[in-house]
């Protein structure tokens, strides 16, 4: 099944203790981003990757990082995690970047920082 | 840079009935593209319809339709014949040459 896929799900931590949001996708897409959302302000795009070794910094980096050493994997890391990034993370991939392709999206991880 | 704005935060519908989400977006691109997600709770992210800007006719797809007005920078979807499972937090977008931009969002309640 052509599927994006987020781990984990569900996660609470504390402030400062380093985290990765792992994603993989099975469809040979080249187009990979990452989108917070928050009650009210909808999704907001956080880095995107256009292909391999290829990374770009979309409306909210700041606290975060990613990595793109495979077509498939574009894990998202944050290194001092902090209450304000308590939120819903989605994953998402479309065949290229152009906006005519669909983005398929994982489920969603939610994450909790204390 | 793109926006696309959702001004209706909440909306509810009769079952059966038909209602209208409104979203406008401000682009400089000539070529681009406009979509409506549709979020359950469940929080899955499906595709309900999609708009060339290019075509001039409106998208349909089955209960959804969208009213595609170009000039005016409008792009709405229409659910008829409203169900309970069309309950869910719905995000217009629009991507072209850049990374796809969403709107807030509008949560349609359906009232059975």
């Amino acid at each position: 099944e052509a599927q994006v896929t987020q781990n984990p799900r569900y996660l609470i931590t504390v402030t400062g203790k380093k985290l990765t949001v792992t994603c993989s996708q099975n469809m040979n897409h080249e187009y990979m981003s990452w989108y917070r959302q928050d009650p009210g302000l909808g999704l907001r795009q956080i880095y995107y990757s256009m292909n391999v070794e290829v990374t770009d910094k979309g409306d909210v980096p700041e606290g975060y990082k990613v990595s793109r050493k495979e077509k498939r994997n574009f894990p998202l890391i944050l290194e001092s995690p902090s209450p304000n990034q308590t939120s819903l993370y989605f994953c998402a991939s479309s065949l290229s970047w152009e906006g005519a392709n669909v983005l398929t999206f994982g489920a969603g991880s939610r994450l909790t920082v204390l | 840079a793109q926006t696309v704005t959702q001004s209706q935060p909440e909306m509810s519908v009769q079952e059966a009935e038909t209602v209208t989400l409104s979203c406008t977006y401000d682009t400089s691109e000539s070529d681009y593209y406009l979509f409506w997600y549709k979020q359950p709770p469940s929080r899955q992210m499906i595709l309900v319809i999609r708009q060339e800007a290019y075509k001039q006719q409106n998208a349909t797809e089955n209960r959804f339709s969208v009213n595609f007005q170009k000039a005016a920078k409008s792009f709405s979807l229409k659910i008829s014949d409203s169900q309970l499972g069309d309950a869910a937090m719905y995000f217009c977008a629009q991507g072209g040459n850049t990374p796809l931009v969403f709107g807030k969002g509008t949560r349609l309640s359906v009232i059975a």
